[in-house]
């Protein structure tokens, strides 16, 4: 089943403890993406990769970091997670970069810092 | 800033009713729009796309309008049913590769 997993669903850490959350895409899609969804705000963009060793920011990406070693794999990285990065995270790829391609999102990722 | 907005946070509809979910935005250079729809604990999905050469594009019961003059997008849902009951969320892009998301309006049809 064509699909983009993302691990862990749920996880509460404690400000500065570092962690990742996982990102995988089984549809050999080259453009993946990170974004945020919070209350009021709706969906913001945190990084992109238009390929493998490819990443640039989006509208939100400072306190996070990102790697694209494989085609497959997209992590994001809170090296020192803050309580204001509390939110549900949602990565998404599709084929390739371009407006005409549809984005395929995964189950999110709700985040609790404390 | 939110470059991409979406002023009813709700909507309720009667079931057979036209539902028309409303979006704006502020940058001129956005020349691809989009509608994706959201179910509580599950992802986006994509509904349906406009690109700026056109003003309507339909998918079965779903319309997307586009009014560039007044920086205005809006979908239609024809005839609503229990099953569109979920979140909307207008999105935007120039670029392909960075996209804009409004804040989402939470549409319930009510049988």
């Amino acid at each position: 089943e064509a699909q983009v997993t993302q691990n862990p669903r749920y996880l509460i850490t404690v400000t500065g403890k570092k962690l990742t959350v996982t990102c995988s895409q089984n549809m050999n899609h080259e453009y993946m993406s990170w974004y945020r969804q919070d209350p009021g705000l709706g969906l913001r963009q945190i990084y992109y990769s238009m390929n493998v060793e490819v990443t640039d920011k989006g509208d939100v990406p400072e306190g996070y970091k990102v790697s694209r070693k494989e085609k497959r794999n997209f992590p994001l990285i809170l090296e020192s997670p803050s309580p204001n990065q509390t939110s549900l995270y949602f990565c998404a790829s599709s084929k390739t970069s371009g407006r005409w391609e549809t984005q395929y999102f995964g189950p999110g990722t709700r985040l609790l810092v404390l | 800033d939110q470059q991409v907005k979406q002023n009813s946070p709700s909507l309720s509809v009667q079931e057979g009713r036209i539902s028309i979910l409303n979006c704006d935005y502020t940058n001129s250079m956005f020349d691809y729009f989009l509608w994706y729809k959201k179910y509580p604990a599950e992802g986006p999905t994509f509904l349906i796309s406009i690109s700026s050469i056109k003003d309507k594009n339909e998918d079965g019961r779903f319309t997307v309008f586009l009014n560039k003059s007044a920086k205005h997008l809006s979908l239609h849902i024809v005839p609503s049913q229990p099953g569109d009951s979920a979140v909307y969320f207008c999105a935007a892009s120039y670029t392909g590769n960075q996209f804009y998301f409004g804040t989402g309006t939470s549409l319930t049809v009510i049988p």
